[in-house]
Parts: structure tokens; C-alpha cells; sequence
């Protein structure tokens, strides 16, 4: 099973910042990699897909890098609507899938 | 408007079953393979199940294999998941998630407001 660890486990930014967030696994997922997006009682929303491709609708200020084990979320300048918890999620083990734990985005 | 709508969750106690379903709309279902997706209370997202565009290949986690079976009806755009033996640790909002297909394969780019599922005595 691949293992997705990411870091921080909570980040404090204030808006305008730059919020850098990692995520890593245990053995390489090629560019099989997305992000995703959850706020408090929703569903989770696609940002990025094979490690680097926007999904539809997201803005520019995301943009996702990485490829083999070490991957990263950057958002450019952060907006109050960006507070959130974000996770990984690798598909390089088809048929099976897995997610990391998660990184919250809080205000500081 | 792309649209995924799950239903079927609530109360069961241990060992019981629950067959949850989403009702699909605004796209050709048909034409997408379908997953599963779980998040117990405060936790994260566990990937559960996995269903082919025409249902003939499915896959699951560890966790629940065995013991839940993903299903599909094309001609009434819908995707189910039957859980039997259900635990406690089973406990979660459930939530369907349409996979990226050609675009975006492998990742979840729609997803429905979730079904929560307690098992409980």
C-alpha cells in the first residue's frame, strides 16, 4: 500500500500570504497525484490533477509541482475563502487508491 | 448541472446492512467509471470502492471487502453501494465521486454532499 504523509499538519497564514503544502509517498506515484479542497460540512472539490493540471473552474492562485515521492500546493496569495483543509490523494496504485491525512489552513 | 445525489444513510446496528445510492445526473453516466469515498467524524477521506463504466470490474480496500459490494444500473443512472457486517468503525458520511475519466483519470472530479451511515446499538 503507498502511504501519502503530509506537512504540516496545520499551517497558520494570514491573508495575502503564501501558503506552501507538502505531501509525500512512500514510494514513487509517477505524476498520479491530486489535490483536493474541503471546507466544513461540504464535500471535497478538485484543484489539481496528475500533479499539475488545474482542474476545471480553479483558480490561478493554485498550482501544484512535484512528481515521483515529494509533491507540493502552493497558493499563490492567500484569500479568505482559501482557509480549509487540504488533501492528497494518489491513483499510481490502480486499482487501488489512497489519501494523506490531510493539512488544515487556518487563519493566524 | 452536473449532479450526484446520494441517499440510503442512517441508523443500523452492528452487523446489520444498508444499501446506500447516487442518483446521477447531467452527464452520461454511463460512460464513467464511479467510486465510493468515506470520512468518519473529524477524520479524513478513505477511498472505499471502485466500479468500471459498465460494471464489470470493481475493486475495494482492504477494510471492506468482503463485506461491501459496489454496483451500478446504467438505464437509471445509478451507483449503489451494499453494506453488509457492518462495525462501528464503519461509521461515516459516505460520499460518491465521479472519476476524471479521460481528463482526469483516477481523480475524483465530482462529488455528491455525502450520506452519513452510524452503526450503533
Amino acid at each position: 500500500e503507498i502511504v501519502l504523509t503530509q506537512s504540516p499538519a496545520t499551517l497558520s497564514l494570514s491573508p495575502g500570504e503564501r501558503a506552501t503544502l507538502s505531501c509525500r509517498a512512500s514510494q514513487s506515484v509517477s505524476s498520479y497525484l491530486a489535490w483536493y479542497q474541503q471546507k466544513p460540512g461540504q464535500a471535497p472539490r478538485l484543484l489539481i490533477y496528475d500533479a499539475s493540471n488545474r482542474a476545471t473552474g480553479i483558480p490561478a492562485r493554485f498550482s501544484g509541482s512535484g512528481s515521483g515521492t515529494d509533491f507540493t500546493l502552493t497558493i499563490s496569495s492567500l484569500e479568505p475563502e482559501d482557509f480549509a483543509v487540504y488533501y492528497c490523494q494518489q491513483r499510481s496504485n490502480w486499482p487501488l487508491y489512497t489519501f494523506g491525512q490531510g493539512t488544515k489552513l487556518e487563519i493566524k | 448541472e452536473v449532479q450526484l445525489v446520494e441517499s440510503g444513510g442512517g441508523l443500523v446496528q452492528p452487523g446489520g446492512s444498508l444499501r446506500l445510492s447516487c442518483a446521477a445526473s447531467g452527464f452520461t453516466f454511463s460512460s464513467y467509471w464511479m467510486h465510493w469515498v468515506r470520512q468518519a467524524p473529524g477524520k479524513g477521506l478513505v477511498w472505499v470502492s471502485r466500479i468500471n463504466s459498465d460494471g464489470s470490474s470493481t475493486s475495494y480496500a482492504d477494510s471492506v471487502k468482503g463485506r461491501f459490494t459496489i454496483s451500478r444500473d446504467n438505464a437509471k443512472n445509478t451507483l449503489y453501494l451494499q453494506m453488509n457486517s457492518l462495525r462501528a468503525e464503519d461509521t461515516a458520511v459516505y460520499y460518491c465521486a465521479r472519476d476524471g475519466g479521460r481528463i482526469a483519470r483516477g481523480a475524483f472530479d465530482i462529488w455528491g454532499q455525502g450520506t452519513m451511515v452510524t452503526v450503533s446499538s
